[in-house]
């Protein structure tokens, strides 16, 4: 079950935008608009932030969206806040193990 | 609301078993797939297992010959038991719900389980 590669690092100022990529193999991403994004604060539990590509849960700021093209997904966040710094990690359906798979996490600094 | 905590021993011994359960309120262990993830310390996430009332079983095969969920509907919990451990498997352990399209969208708080003598 191979991972997702995202960027180990992204940053932007305060009001700026940040798109982090997360890369999977045709298996993971082809067939199925299952790709989910996770924000996660040190010592917290992740938080589902998009689902099925482009979706927002409630309570999640419009300023966070996802897309997806061919195999690669991506977490776009607009008008950066300094509490959006923080860990994001992609999560795609896996298929044939009929489980998720996690990318390995996007460190975002707000500078 | 639904809420979902994790419980069981933080300190498990070399080559024994960890066990952990995860109670669910708000809702019933029936109704959802529910999912065990850990994250060892400093590195990301890893998905171990989705059960859905002890049918449909799914395990990820670098833990599937070590790993047992299960569903308890009368306790409304959820359980996970990870034979023969090593350090490697020292890391904080969540359990969490799983909504259409494989997305985690309740997490427990996690528990940190290290595994030495």
């Amino acid at each position: 079950q191979s991972a997702l590669t995202q960027p180990p690092s992204a940053s932007a100022s305060p009001g700026q935008s940040v798109t982090i990529s997360c890369t999977g193999t045709s298996s993971d991403f082809g067939v199925y608009n299952y790709v989910s994004w996770y924000q996660q604060h040190p010592g917290k539990a992740p938080k589902l932030m998009i689902y099925e590509v482009t979706k927002r849960p409630s309570g999640v700021p419009d300023r966070f969206s996802g897309s997806k093209s061919g195999n690669t997904a991506s977490l776009t966040v607009s008008g950066l806040q300094p509490e959006d710094e923080a860990d994001y990690y992609c999560s795609s359906y896996a298929g044939s193990n009929n489980l998720g798979v996690f990318g390995g996490g996007t460190r975002l600094t707000v500078l | 609301q639904v809420q979902v905590q994790e419980s069981g021993p933080g300190l498990v011994k070399p080559s024994e078993t960890l066990s952990l359960t995860c109670t669910v309120s708000g809702d019933s262990v029936s109704n959802f797939h529910w999912s065990w993830i850990r994250q060892s310390a400093g590195k990301g996430l890893e998905w171990i297992g989705r059960s859905y009332i002890d049918e449909n079983i799914n395990y990820n095969p670098a833990f599937k010959s070590r790993v047992t969920m299960s569903v308890d509907t009368s306790k409304n919990q959820f359980s996970l038991k990870l034979r023969s451990v090593t350090a490697a498997d020292t890391a904080v352990y969540y359990c969490a719900r799983v909504r259409g399209g494989f997305a985690l969208d309740i997490w427990g708080q996690g528990t940190m389980v290290t595994v030495s003598s």
